[in-house]
């Protein structure tokens, strides 16, 4: 089984909402990534996560807020976003993110949101 | 200077119609290289990974290659269902473990 789940699918938040995405993987990896994709783009990695802990911020706004609770989820926390901030989230995991491994990340369908 | 480069951005074929699709990459150090199908508004699908130079792998009317400079995804009497996305992600001896996407190439295969 190679599924990465990722709930709400759709999501319409005005400026001052405050939510969260929530991704969950049972492989049993121990690496997790969020990703963002505009349209006709390829995914921009935003935050990886190894062993639990924050091991990659790609300089991401501080209005997006990961975290990993254990390692089989991950969430991203949304606050004040702002309308060019809607895209697709996607949510990946692979089996490790160590500098001597070359995992497969497999992910998941994404979150669409809309920032009104 | 993009790192990764996938070509043509767009493809129309028959179906049946046999056809390649290119990534190139200038990185050095490659830890491996990652093919992956996007269906519109849905997370990428992964098909292949590659290793090394001369490895080639196979999965239905796909079958993926790489030399040193670079990777062939080639797609043997497509189908219009194989139309979609399909990405080329490299991984890297600097890249501390994230994949560097290309851009992509949008297959249409008609009827």
């Amino acid at each position: 089984d190679t599924e990465v789940t990722q709930t709400p699918k759709h999501l319409v938040m005005g400026m001052t909402n405050k939510k969260s995405l929530k991704c969950e993987q049972h492989m049993g990896h121990r690496a997790m990534y969020w990703y963002k994709q505009k349209a006709k783009k390829p995914p921009e990695l935003m935050f990886v996560y190894s062993y639990e802990k924050l091991s990659i911020n790609e300089s991401v706004p501080s209005r997006f807020s990961p975290e990993c609770p254990n390692s089989s989820l991950l969430n991203l926390h949304l606050h004040a976003l702002q309308p060019e901030d809607s895209a697709l989230y996607l949510c990946a995991s692979s089996q490790d993110q160590s500098s001597g491994n070359s995992y497969e990340q497999y992910f998941g369908p994404g979150t669409r949101l809309t920032v009104t | 200077e993009d790192q990764v480069t996938q070509s043509p951005e767009a493809l129309r074929l028959q179906e049946g119609e046999s056809s390649s699709l290119n990534c190139s990459y200038t990185v050095s150090g490659l830890r491996g290289l990652f093919w992956y199908r996007q269906d519109p508004g849905k997370g990428p699908e992964f098909l292949f990974t590659l290793y090394s130079a001369g490895e080639e792998k196979e999965k239905e009317r796909l079958k993926a290659t790489l030399t040193k400079k670079e990777s062939f995804l080639h797609i043997t009497a497509p189908k219009p269902e194989d139309s979609a996305t399909y990405l080329c992600a490299v991984l890297w001896g600097g890249s501390q473990g994230n994949l560097i996407f290309g851009k992509g190439t949008k297959l249409s295969v008609k009827p």
